[in-house]
């Protein structure tokens, strides 16, 4: 059974633009959750889709923005990059259709921002 | 906001010993309490879970404990390996489906 996909695996990208990263989840799992972790911060939640549905939002500026497709794959994006966007972005999957069913990571997104 | 306090934030163990690694939680609305295992350039792993209807839970070396009237809970790895060393995550439900981290727990086991 494929894990939780994600690409691209590093980005460099400069200070203004934006940036879309992809993660397509594990088969079946309806629950995408995204994280940002940077070794300031640790891992902070950005964001959860459900159905396609926000479900839950974390304290991020709106720059960040994510949407889910039908097939669950999910998309985040990042609108005028700034330094500090610069962390390794991760996606987790779970079924979703309980509380705080298993959350399965994949390898993340390196976003270096110049 | 609910606030996850993980300590220590390093930890050097020998080969055999025994490592420990704590976390305390303010407040939970769900009872669900996992840790995760990451190694370098990975994404981190799912390690064990407990859900406080127990007090421990155990699987192969690695145990959970719980202590729910402290707000309290804690790895244990048994005989640590060097194949162990990674760094260590707890959570705790930030709500349905996210999760609260704790800052991580970087384990070096010497050989």
């Amino acid at each position: 059974k494929a894990g939780v996909t994600q690409t691209p695996r590093y980005l460099i990208k400069t200070r203004g633009q934006q940036v879309t990263l992809s993660c397509s989840p594990i088969s079946g799992h309806r629950s995408v959750s995204w994280y940002q972790q940077t070794p300031g911060q640790g891992l902070q939640f950005l964001f959860e889709y459900f159905s396609e549905t926000q479900r839950n939002k974390g304290n991020f500026p709106g720059r960040f923005s994510g949407r889910q497709f039908s097939n669950s794959r999910s998309e985040m994006n990042v609108s005028t990059l700034e330094l500090g966007d610069s962390a390794l972005y991760l996606c987790a999957s779970s079924w979703g259709d309980t509380l705080n069913t298993e959350a399965f990571f994949g390898q993340g997104t390196r976003l270096t921002v110049v | 906001q609910q606030q996850v306090k993980q300590s220590p934030q390093s930890l050097i163990v020998q080969k055999g010993g025994i490592s420990i690694i704590n976390c305390a939680y303010e407040n939970t609305a769900f009872d669900y309490f996992p840790w995760y295992q990451q190694f370098p350039g990975k994404g981190p792993a799912l390690l064990i879970a407990i859900r406080p209807d127990v007090s421990e839970k155990k699987e192969g070396r690695f145990t959970i404990s719980f202590n729910k009237s402290a707000k309290q809970f804690s790895l244990h790895i048994m005989d640590s390996q060097p194949g162990d060393s990674a760094t260590y995550f707890c959570a705790a439900p930030r709500g349905a489906n996210n999760l609260f981290f704790g800052t991580g727990t970087r384990l070096t086991v010497i050989p």
